[in-house]
């Protein structure tokens, strides 16, 4: 069966240490995204990408990157790891842009000290 | 601003009865909107879309939408204890990136024995 994966799960780390979350999709879909959930504040997106070498910005993008170059993946780097970004991070695909339906992975929780 | 508004709950339901789960958006650009299910320390999954204004039911779940009144309602009739989850609502803008997705930041329900 198709699936979307993240790895680590989990994750703790330092202040000031480069962290990327990967994320591996099986689905074929161009559209991938990036999204962390925080209390009071639910989804909020990162950074999303329509395909191949294709990356945007989003609403939090500050202090992450990411890179698309296949289909499958859709790594988010934390340059530089500060404890506002200790959060949930889910990562999402999609076939068809406007159709709202987004496919999630299991989600990374990353605590940074 | 594109905007979703829900009440963060709890709501709390007893077992068999109606729970009517609302949801409000500031923008009158929005084409269409969804629901999507999270259980706890679980990824979203979607359960409902709507498209145009009335309601659409899906087995347990009806979606309402009033574009005239902006506002956009899941009814879940004999509710179960699976139910207990947060509910997140998630409109839909034509021209916006990211899937043009905008998402509130849940509703806590509680379906009670």
């Amino acid at each position: 069966d198709a699936e979307i994966t993240q790895s680590p799960r989990h994750k703790i780390t330092e202040t000031g240490r480069q962290v990327t979350l990967a994320c591996h999709q099986t689905w074929n879909h161009n559209n991938m995204f990036w999204y962390r959930q925080d209390l009071g504040h639910g989804l909020r997106l990162i950074h999303y990408s329509y395909g191949v070498q294709d990356t945007n910005k989003g609403e939090v993008s500050d202090g992450y990157s990411v890179s698309r170059s296949n289909t499958e993946d859709l790594p988010l780097t934390l340059e530089s790891a500060a404890s506002s970004q200790t959060s949930v991070y889910f990562c999402a695909s999609s076939d068809l842009v406007g159709t709202g339906e987004l496919f999630f992975g299991e989600g990374s929780r990353l605590t940074v000290l | 601003q594109k905007e979703v508004e829900q009440n963060s709950g709890p709501l709390s339901v007893p077992e068999g009865a109606i729970a009517s789960l609302n949801c409000t958006y500031s923008d009158r650009g929005s084409q269409s909107f969804f629901w999507y299910r999270q259980y706890s320390g679980k990824s979203p999954e979607l359960i409902m879309s709507i498209y145009s204004n009335g309601d659409k039911e899906d087995g347990r779940f009806t979606a309402q939408l009033n574009k005239a009144s902006q506002y956009v309602s899941l009814l879940i009739r004999d509710s179960q204890p699976s139910d207990s989850a947060t509910y997140l609502c998630a409109g839909l803008y034509s021209g916006g990136g990211a899937d043009g997705l905008t998402f509130g930041k849940g509703t806590h329900l509680i379906i009670q024995p």
